[in-house]
């Protein structure tokens, strides 16, 4: 199993240049969800779904829109990128189910840089 | 969700056992306490998970006193590689994961 992986691992966009992130898992997990980490910084919630079809607002969601079409995929966008939000993307997916927080398992990141 | 206090950073040397303390007050009746580690360059990597009293694997020890207000996590035995930044996460099922700024663990030769 390749668990969670992420596409691409490096990106430059110029401010206001738009893209997509694409994050793939192949561990069958009802929930994905989408972080930033920031130089020296915890990981922030962007964007989470809880299923096929259904998305749901995290920490820090303007700027980012996503979409999961597919129960394996999850692709977070940024339709206008601006200089703050240079950093570090993770994916990462979820069972679902009862009692504690669920193990998320992460990708490798995505290391986005606009200038 | 509960907030979490740790130590910024820590140093250790090798072969040492390592405590590493988080407060977490308000802890809800339902809550879990998770921890998790991360490599530079690595998204983060579950470690281990409890309720309460102690729950070992085989990577680290997870101590929760009665009253659940803190937890340590023990890693017995360090080395080199384990060093890396460690996150005290507490919440329950439907929540979602908080991430604070964890603790830097340095393992010195």
């Amino acid at each position: 199993n390749a668990g969670v992986t992420q596409t691409p691992k490096f990106r430059v966009l110029k401010t206001g240049q738009s893209m997509t992130l694409l994050c793939a898992q192949d561990m069958n997990h009802e929930y994905m969800y989408w972080y930033r980490q920031d130089p020296g910084m915890g990981l922030r919630l962007i964007h989470y779904s809880v299923g096929e079809g259904t998305t749901a607002k995290g920490e820090v969601p303007d700027g980012y829109n996503v979409s999961r079409l597919k129960k394996q995929n999850f692709l977070l966008g940024l339709e206008s990128a601006a200089p703050s939000q240079t950093s570090v993307y993770f994916c990462a997916s979820s069972y679902s189910g009862t009692g504690g927080l669920y193990e998320q398992y992460f990708g490798p990141g995505t290391r986005l840089t606009v200038t | 969700l509960a907030k979490t206090t740790q130590p910024i950073s820590m140093d250790s040397y090798e072969g040492q056992e390592v405590n590493i303390t988080c407060s977490h007050n308000n802890i809800a009746t339902n809550d879990y306490i998770t921890w998790y580690q991360q490599f530079p360059s690595q998204g983060p990597r579950f470690i281990i998970q409890g309720y309460k009293t102690k729950v070992t694997n085989e990577v680290a020890s997870l101590f929760i006193p009665a009253d659940r207000k803190s937890s340590t996590l023990s890693l017995p035995r360090v080395s080199l590689s384990d060093t890396a930044v460690y996150y005290c996460l507490v919440g329950n099922y439907g929540q979602n994961f908080v991430f604070g700024p964890g603790t830097r663990l340095s393992v010195l030769p």
